[in-house]
C-alpha cells in the first residue's frame, strides 16, 4: 500500500514552458486534491475532484488544469508556466469525513 | 475565506503546554488538524465535527466550539517530536470535504 506517489520530487521550468504533475493513489478514495504551499506560508487549495470524472476549481486555479479519468490518477497540467508558480505541490486524497487527507511528498517546481 | 490560526508561533520546553487556537468567520462543518515537519508533507492528527463527534490523536486533544466556529488544539506534556508547524483546515460541507487551511502556527519543542 504506497499511499499517495506524486513524481516528479523536483523540477525546473523555464518561463512558458508546460508540464505535467503526477499524482496517483492506491486507496481507493474517491476525493481527491491539489495544493500549492509557497515558502512559509499555508496551503492553497487549487483544484479537486470528488470522484472520476468530476472536478472544480479551488481558491487559486488560474494557470492550472486538471483531470480524473480514473479513482487513481489526479494529474496537474501547468501551462504557459510563470516565476509565480514557483512552489511545492502537494496531492492528497481521503475517504471522506470523518477520515483525514493522505498527502503525497510533494513536487518542488522552480521557474527561472 | 482563511481561517485565522493564533499564535504565530510557541516556543516550549519539553514538558510544557500549548494551545493552538484556529478561527473562522463562516459556519463550519468540520476542523480537521495537521502538523508538518520542515521539507516533509502534512499529516492528519484530528478532525472535529459539527455536533461533536471527534476522531484523532490519542496524546493530543482539541475542541470545537461551533457557536464561535472557533478550534482549539492542546498540546499536554509536550515532546521533542511534537515541533513542527501545525496547520488547521475547515470544511463548509461534507460532500466536498475540500479544506481551506490556515495560516499556521510554528512550534519549537526545546529539551
Amino acid at each position: 500500500n504506497a499511499g499517495v506517489t506524486q513524481t516528479p520530487k523536483f523540477r525546473i521550468l523555464k518561463i512558458g514552458q508546460s508540464m505535467t504533475l503526477q499524482c496517483t493513489q492506491d486507496m481507493n478514495h474517491n476525493y481527491m486534491y491539489w495544493y500549492r504551499q509557497d515558502p512559509g506560508m499555508g496551503l492553497k487549495l487549487i483544484y479537486y475532484s470528488v470522484g472520476a470524472g468530476i472536478t472544480d476549481k479551488g481558491e487559486v486555479p488560474n494557470g492550472y488544469n486538471v483531470s480524473r479519468s480514473t479513482t487513481e490518477d489526479f494529474p496537474l497540467r501547468l501551462e504557459l508556466a510563470a516565476p509565480s508558480q514557483t512552489s511545492v505541490y502537494f496531492c492528497a486524497s481521503s475517504l471522506g469525513t470523518p477520515d483525514g487527507y493522505t498527502f503525497g511528498s510533494g513536487t518542488r517546481l522552480t521557474v527561472v | 475565506q482563511q481561517p485565522v490560526q493564533s499564535p504565530q508561533a510557541v516556543i516550549l520546553r519539553e514538558g510544557e503546554d500549548a494551545v493552538i487556537n484556529c478561527s473562522s468567520s463562516k459556519a463550519l462543518y468540520s476542523v480537521h488538524w495537521y502538523r508538518q515537519k520542515h521539507g516533509e508533507a502534512p499529516v492528519f492528527l484530528m478532525i472535529l465535527l459539527k455536533g461533536g463527534e471527534q476522531k484523532g490523536h490519542e496524546k493530543i486533544s482539541a475542541s470545537f466550539n461551533e457557536k464561535k466556529q472557533q478550534s482549539s488544539l492542546y498540546l499536554t506534556a509536550s515532546q521533542l517530536s511534537y515541533s513542527g508547524t501545525y496547520f488547521c483546515g475547515t470544511a463548509r460541507s461534507y460532500n466536498t470535504d475540500k479544506l481551506i487551511f490556515g495560516t499556521g502556527t510554528r512550534l519549537q519543542v526545546f529539551p
